[in-house]
Parts: structure tokens; sequence; C-alpha cells
């Protein structure tokens, strides 16, 4: 119920392609679904949130879409470039509790 | 640096040691929580002070002991570790406890021997 269940595992993409990273879960109480991305040596960092009152929310190259009727949501990165191989990581949570469900982690290569 | 700032960045101990962790924040945030990352496994919640006031202790074994003296530090005591034990720890802050926006430190790489 409580769990967060990321995929794949690892992933590699050709520069300029598009990445797509899987995240699903079961609490129907959950409101609020941040990406994190973690490069070597360092802590996670905020990447993007969204909320499920939409459907998807854009920042630049990277895209959540949320469904909340099969509870999944996923990032996508376009036009990927190898500064964005890093580790990335979907959560999720009731927005008013800080016990944030974090995903097992993506390791994503961007070949040149 | 993203304005939290954890030392040392790495550490070996042996079991029998005592050592300590340190986590320090000058982003005016009054959340701070300690994490454990081991590979391949999702980020671990282990305790969470709100203003200086532990509010989660999430069955962590009392070989691991916090301490927050102020909003602005965070500290993990270690003792008599066991090798199971080596991973890196995180520290994170924010503002409340509400999860939105954590800041994290680059975390403690640490190894038990």
């Amino acid at each position: 119920q409580q769990q967060v269940k990321q995929s794949p595992q690892s992933l590699i993409v050709q520069k300029g392609g598009i990445s797509i990273i899987n995240c699903a879960y079961e609490n129907t109480a959950f409101d609020y679904f941040p990406w994190y991305q973690q490069f070597p040596g360092k802590g996670p960092a905020l990447l993007i949130a969204i909320r499920p009152d939409v459907s998807e929310k854009k920042e630049g190259r990277f895209t959540i879409s949320f469904n909340k009727s099969a509870k999944q949501f996923s990032l996508h990165i376009m036009d990927s470039q190898p500064g964005d191989s890093a580790t990335y990581f979907c959560a999720a949570s009731v927005e008013s509790n800080y016990q944030l469900i974090w995903g097992a982690g993506t390791k994503l290569i961007i070949k040149p | 640096e993203t304005g939290v700032t954890q030392t040392p960045r790495h550490l070996v101990m042996g079991m029998t040691n005592k050592k300590s962790l340190k986590c320090e924040q000058h982003l005016g945030h009054n959340a701070m929580y300690w994490y454990k990352q081991s590979a391949k496994k999702p980020l671990e919640l282990m305790f969470v002070y709100s203003l200086e006031e532990r509010v989660e202790n999430n069955s962590v074994p009392s070989r691991f002991s916090p301490e927050c003296p102020n909003s602005s530090h965070l500290f993990l005591h270690l003792h008599t570790l066991q090798p199971e034990d080596s991973a890196l720890y995180l520290c994170a802050s924010s503002h409340g406890t509400s999860n939105y926006g954590y800041t994290f430190g680059s975390g403690t790489r640490l190894t038990v021997v």
C-alpha cells in the first residue's frame, strides 16, 4: 500500500532521444508526486513535482505525465543530454505529511 | 553547495568505534531529516526533527542516536555499528515538515569494517 514501484532500474538513451521513467503507486491518498535527480557524490535535488489535479506538468525539457486512474506517473526527458546522466527517484506522499515514499531509483546514462 | 553541509564526506569505522556525523544548514529551514541510502534500495527515512523536537524515529536501531541542538545543526551519533550499516547517510532540511522542497546535503559515505 505504501510502496512506490519505479522502472526501469537502469536506462541507456542516445543523445537527443527521449528518456522515460515510470512509477506506480497504490495509496490513493497520495497527493504530491516529486521527482528528484541525484548526481554521483551529491544528494538528491528536487527536479519537478506534480499534484493530481493536473495530468501533465512541463519544465523545460522535463515533463511529468500523471494518470490518476491508473495510479501511475512518469518522467519524460526530451532531447536528452549527457549532462542528464544521473539517478532519478520518484516519490509520493500526502503533502502535509513529512513521510515521502521513495521509488528505488533509475540510473540514466545518456550516450553521446 | 546546496546550503546543507555534511561532514565528514567519508568515514571508515570499526564496529567498536564511536563517531558522529554532522549536518548544518543556514537556509532558515526548521525541519531536518536523516536518511539512509543503500545501493538499489529506496531512500530510508531514519529521523525527523521539527523545531528541534524529534517527531519521527522510524524503527531505527539504538546504535544510531540523533541530536538536534538547534534548528541549524543535526548530528547522528554512531556506536557499535554493523557492516550492514555501511551506506550513504544523507541529511535534508525543509520549511516545516511538509515534504515539499527538501534540500539534501551531499552525504557521508560510511563504511563499517
